[in-house]
């Protein structure tokens, strides 16, 4: 089962409100990544996961916080965003490690921030 | 100079053609290296991984160079449905480098 599920598949917020991304796999792996994609370009790196311990912060504002309860769950909570943060936000995960790890991603959750 | 560097395109191919896409990266390090397809308003789909004694599967053969650091995506006798952005993806040690993305359109 190759599957990482995301939920909510859409989401309409306005700035001052909070809200969570959630995202979750049950493939074993222990690597798991936020990614921001814009249209036409490819996904950005936001944060990553390893062994539920955060490894990788890309310099993202602190308006997003990740979370990563336990090995199969990954959440993102968002508060105060700013319309340019509408996108569609990816989750992904893989086994840790170095060795040839692919990489298998969520179908997203579309953000509009009004 | 970008990490991995792809040609944008679209490339515009009839059905039934071949096509090739290339992808460059510049650390030489690079551990593992994967081709992606995405289709609009998708997430991105693994492909196939690339390795180092090239790989075929189906209509698609993959390709490394690792002296000249690139990799190759051939797609023969190309289908109404290979119509997407293929994405070049490169593992470093901790994180994984996306390319650009080159959109395909194959024309009936």
């Amino acid at each position: 089962d190759t599957e990482v599920t995301q939920t909510p598949k859409h989401l309409v917020m306005g700035m001052t409100n909070k809200k969570s991304l959630k995202c979750e796999q049950h493939m074993g792996h222990r690597a798991m990544y936020w990614y921001k994609q814009k249209a036409k370009k490819p996904p950005e790196l936001m944060f990553v996961y390893s062994y539920e311990k955060l490894s990788i912060n890309e310099s993202v504002p602190s308006r997003f916080s990740p979370e990563c309860p336990n090995s199969s769950l990954l959440n993102l909570h968002l508060h105060a965003l700013q319309p340019e943060d509408s996108a569609l936000y990816l989750c992904a995960s893989s086994q840790a490690g170095t060795s040839y790890n692919e990489q298998f991603f969520g179908p997203g959750t579309r953000l509009t921030v009004l | 100079r970008k990490e991995v560097e792809q040609d944008p395109g679209p490339f515009n191919v009839p059905e039934g053609a071949t096509v090739a896409f290339n992808c460059t990266y510049s650390n030489s390090a690079s551990q593992s290296f994967f081709w992606y397809r995405q289709d609009c308003r998708k997430e991105p789909k693994l492909l196939m991984s690339v390795y180092s004694s090239g790989n075929e599967d189906g209509r698609f053969t993959a390709q490394l160079n690792r002296a000249s650091q690139y990799i190759s995506l051939l797609i023969r006798d190309s289908k109404l449905s290979d119509s997407a952005t293929y994405l070049c993806v490169v593992r470093g040690t901790y994180k994984y480098i996306f390319g650009t993305g080159t959109r395909l359109k194959v024309l009936a």
